[in-house]
Parts: structure tokens; C-alpha cells; sequence
């Protein structure tokens, strides 16, 4: 069983527009997520961290915690050219330091 | 604003060969992570550091590889003895924190290419 999934895409989204991120996690120990923007070639990029229940905004992007249903997604407003990368979506469990990254998933904005 | 360097961008070598990546973490960072990223895959931890020793690390992490930091700046991963399998992109990360607020922030990576 995968530990952090994300549907790896590809996701259009029309410049402007919301584009919506999601990931799921399996361990109930999962303590944070973390969001990372990851252009083709070069390193995550953090974005933002959530760890409690219900949304948390950051300018144009929001992330969205529910941990009843191990479900944790990230939304960007007013999606530009350049949000076009992958999304990484990576858990930290209660007493580990590592993250657990998904796949990621490939996100294009559309002029 | 602050960021984690590593060196070098690229290397390549033969298998079986000793190699030594090298990462600055923040400056007012405590703890310290490698990852790898082989091409097409998700990003795989590695291995911890805190307090001048490991504190966690993953399957990966076997016997080739090892950890240092050598003096009050940088950050050092060695592979022992190459195999066509390491090849991958290694990124660094830091941390000020490794609680839930502990983000982890990541450097621009060193690609090795192992022959």
C-alpha cells in the first residue's frame, strides 16, 4: 500500500483559473504536510505546511487539511504560467524526521 | 535569503568508486537530511543528522554509505563504492525544527552519474 498518493496527472488548468491539488495518506501517525513545487530538472521547492485540521492560506495558494479522511489538498488561485511544474505532496509522521513524498503530481497552466 | 548550497551540480564516475557529496546547510539550521531522486521517481529519504549523529535513516542507507559533518558548516554524504543503481539527483535539506512545524528546505541537488 502506497504510503502518500497523488494522481500524477497531467492536470490542464486555464490561466486565471483555481487549479486543485490532492494527496491522500495511509499512516494516522501523519503529524504535517508539506507542499513543494518541483520544476523539471531542479529541487522541491517548499511552499507551505499545514498540520492542523481546515484550511490555512498563503497568497494565492490554500491548503486544506482533513485528517478524518487522510486527505490533504492545496489550492492555487488565479493559477499563472508559471505555477506549471509538479506538485509534491510529502507527510511527516509524530517522532520521525523524514519526509514520505507522493509521486507528485505534473500540473500545466494554460495561457 | 538563506539557502542550502551543494557541490557539486554533477559528477560522474565509475562503478565502484568513492564519491563525496558536499551540502551548506542554513546557517541557523540544526538538523540536516540527504535525499535521492532517481530520474523519473519520487524523492526518497535518506538519512538524518542532528547533534553530530544520525537520528534516522532509511533502508537505503546501508553500509556504503556514510555521513559527516567535518566542521561547523558543511555537510557531507559519501558512497563508498558506486553502483550503477545510485545513480540519481541527491539533495540536501535543512532544518531549523524537527517538529510539526519543521520545514525542511532543500538544495539545488548534485546529479551522479554512475558508469
Amino acid at each position: 500500500q502506497k504510503e502518500v498518493e497523488q494522481n500524477s496527472g497531467p492536470l490542464s488548468v486555464p490561466e486565471g483559473a483555481i487549479a486543485s491539488l490532492n494527496c491522500t495518506y495511509s499512516d494516522r501517525g501523519s503529524q504535517s504536510f508539506f507542499w513543494y513545487r518541483q520544476y523539471s530538472g531542479k529541487s522541491p521547492e517548499l511552499i507551505m505546511f499545514i498540520y492542523s485540521n481546515g484550511d490555512k492560506e498563503d497568497g494565492r495558494f490554500t491548503a486544506q487539511l482533513n485528517k478524518a479522511s487522510q486527505y490533504v489538498s492545496l489550492l492555487i488561485r488565479d493559477s499563472q504560467p508559471s505555477d506549471s511544474a509538479t506538485y509534491l505532496c510529502a507527510v511527516k509522521v509524530f517522532g520521525n524526521e523524514k519526509l514520505t513524498f507522493g509521486t507528485g503530481t505534473r500540473l500545466t497552466i494554460i495561457p | 535569503e538563506p539557502e542550502v548550497t551543494q557541490t557539486p551540480s554533477h559528477q560522474v564516475t565509475q562503478m565502484g568508486q568513492e564519491v563525496i557529496l558536499r551540502c551548506v546547510p542554513i546557517s541557523n539550521h540544526l538538523y540536516f537530511y540527504w535525499y535521492r531522486q532517481i530520474l523519473g521517481q519520487k524523492v526518497e529519504f535518506l538519512v538524518s543528522f542532528y547533534n553530530n549523529e544520525i537520528s534516522e535513516k532509511s533502508e537505503i542507507f546501508d553500509d556504503q554509505f556514510s555521513v559527516e559533518r567535518p566542521d561547523g558548516s558543511n555537510f557531507t554524504l559519501k558512497i563508498r563504492s558506486t553502483k550503477l543503481e545510485d545513480s540519481a539527483m541527491y539533495f540536501c535539506a535543512s532544518s531549523w525544527t524537527s517538529g510539526e512545524s519543521g520545514s525542511q528546505y532543500f538544495g539545488p541537488g548534485t546529479r551522479l552519474l554512475v558508469l
